[in-house]
């Protein structure tokens, strides 16, 4: 079964340094999505993707992250001045298409830990 | 916004026995609600999900109800193992223009006691 990739599985990574986190999401998939969780509490969303812009944003989604798609598999997602607040879990997610409710895959996340 | 309640927070019990979860959601436009289970340090697995035009949707020991009116759906598993011992999230979704993001509840511990 067709799986989403994450890489890496683990980023640590020195306050106020930028970090990108990849996702190659199913291949026939349209929408991409990045979720995070903070230890111990619910996923939250942060942004979702499709036709190469960005769909939606959550609070969370300030001017510094931004994604990318920057060619027909990957999606990436950068935090450019990381704070300590960052620290999370961060999932990728795809869907094939939105208008039926088909589930969203997620990928086994990275783990971002800011020093 | 969309909000997502869940409780409770933590449940414990006896392989074999049932366990219930159940969420709460705000607003009524929602129509899609999926159950993931969490292992410690994996992926959100969806489990069952179910659409506003059903009331309820069963698959082999796990079941999923929705009360549309009262705005609220719950997760039954059945002769729990200890395997289903995880965390649960229950999530909704509205369609409508837009990513239809999925909105989470804040888990459930599942602890099944062989």
């Amino acid at each position: 079964e067709p799986e989403v990739t994450q890489t890496p599985s683990h980023q640590v990574t020195q306050m106020g340094q930028e970090v990108i986190l990849r996702c190659v999401p199913i291949s026939n998939h349209l929408y991409f999505y990045w979720y995070r969780q903070i230890l111990g509490q619910k996923v939250e969303f942060l942004v979702s993707f499709y036709n190469n812009e960005i769909s939606e944003k959550s609070e969370i989604f300030d001017d510094q992250f931004s994604v990318e798609r920057p060619d027909g598999s990957n999606f990436t997602l950068k935090i450019r001045s990381t704070k300590l607040e960052d620290s999370a879990m961060y999932f990728c997610a795809s869907r094939e298409r939105a208008w039926d409710n088909q589930p969203q895959h997620f990928g086994d996340g990275t783990r971002l830990s800011i020093l | 916004g969309e909000n997502v309640e869940q409780h409770p927070s933590t449940l414990s019990v006896q392989e074999g026995d049932s366990a219930v979860i159940k969420c709460t959601y705000s607003d009524s436009a929602s129509n899609y609600f999926p159950w993931y289970k969490q292992e410690l340090g994996k992926r959100p697995q969806l489990i069952i999900d179910i659409r506003s035009n059903v009331g309820e949707k069963k698959d082999q020991r796990i079941a999923v109800t929705l009360n549309k009116t009262a705005k609220h759906f719950s997760l039954h598993i059945t002769e729990t193992q200890p395997e289903d011992s995880a965390v649960y999230f229950c999530a909704a979704s509205i369609t409508g223009a837009g990513s239809y993001q999925l909105t989470f509840g804040k888990g459930t511990k599942l602890s099944v006691i062989p």
